[in-house]
């Protein structure tokens, strides 16, 4: 099993659409979480941390769920320049405090 | 402007050649990473470093070699050993190993022929 599994996508949303991403991870002990967005052939950069409580910003809401292990992405009203791979990012926990990516989900706002 | 940079963008070499993929930032940042990303696959960690003139393997270590001289430089060499070099690859850095984000430079895409 993936340490970070994704829904690899592509969603194909309309303009105006809400499109939510799921992200599920494997390690109970896991401290933080995150969502990166990379364009096409671009880096990749922090989108948000997502917090217990649920967080949001703008038109974007993440939520983390740490009985399930479950971490989403809701993007409201998308806009064309949403279009990007979204990653799920988990932090390990204790001595390995690496970053854990999980491969992303592929976004396609359409006009 | 503070950054990272990579260079250059786009590499090609010819199989059985080492290579040396710059990345150099000027954040004062302590703790840096290198990454490689295939299609279909999430970033996957090569070498990181805490601090300067200390470097640890992540999880794809074989076949490359890094160095941290310099707090502000952090070079990755693809070698021959190798197998499958072709990717994207990604330099990251954090001001320690213990901050949550991590800022990613422009990334460097090799291709070997």
């Amino acid at each position: 099993r993936k340490e970070v599994e994704q829904d690899p996508g592509p969603f194909n949303v309309p303009e105006g659409a809400t499109v939510a991403f799921n992200c599920t991870y494997s390690n109970s002990a896991s401290q933080s979480f995150f969502w990166y967005r990379q364009d096409c052939r671009k880096e990749p950069k922090l989108l948000m941390s997502v917090y217990s409580s649920g967080n949001e910003d703008g038109r974007f809401t993440a939520q983390l769920n740490r009985a399930s292990q479950y971490i989403s992405l809701l993007i409201r009203d998308s806009k064309l320049s949403d279009s990007a791979t979204y990653l799920c990012v988990v932090k390990g926990a204790g001595a390995t405090n690496k970053l854990i990516f999980g491969t992303g989900t592929l976004l396609a706002v359409q006009p | 402007d503070g950054g990272i940079t990579q260079s250059p963008k786009y590499l090609f070499r010819k199989e059985g050649q080492n290579v040396t993929l710059s990345c150099e930032q000027n954040l004062n940042h302590d703790a840096m990473y290198w990454y490689r990303q295939d299609p279909g696959q999430g970033l996957r960690l090569i070498y990181y470093s805490q601090i300067v003139n200390d470097f640890q393997k992540g999880d794809i270590a074989e076949g490359y070699s890094v160095s941290r001289e310099k707090k502000e430089s952090f070079p990755l060499t693809v070698t021959s050993a190798q197998k499958n070099p072709t990717a994207f690859y990604l330099c990251a850095s954090n001001p320690t190993d213990w901050d949550n984000e991590q800022f990613f430079g422009p990334g460097t895409r090799l291709t070997v022929l």
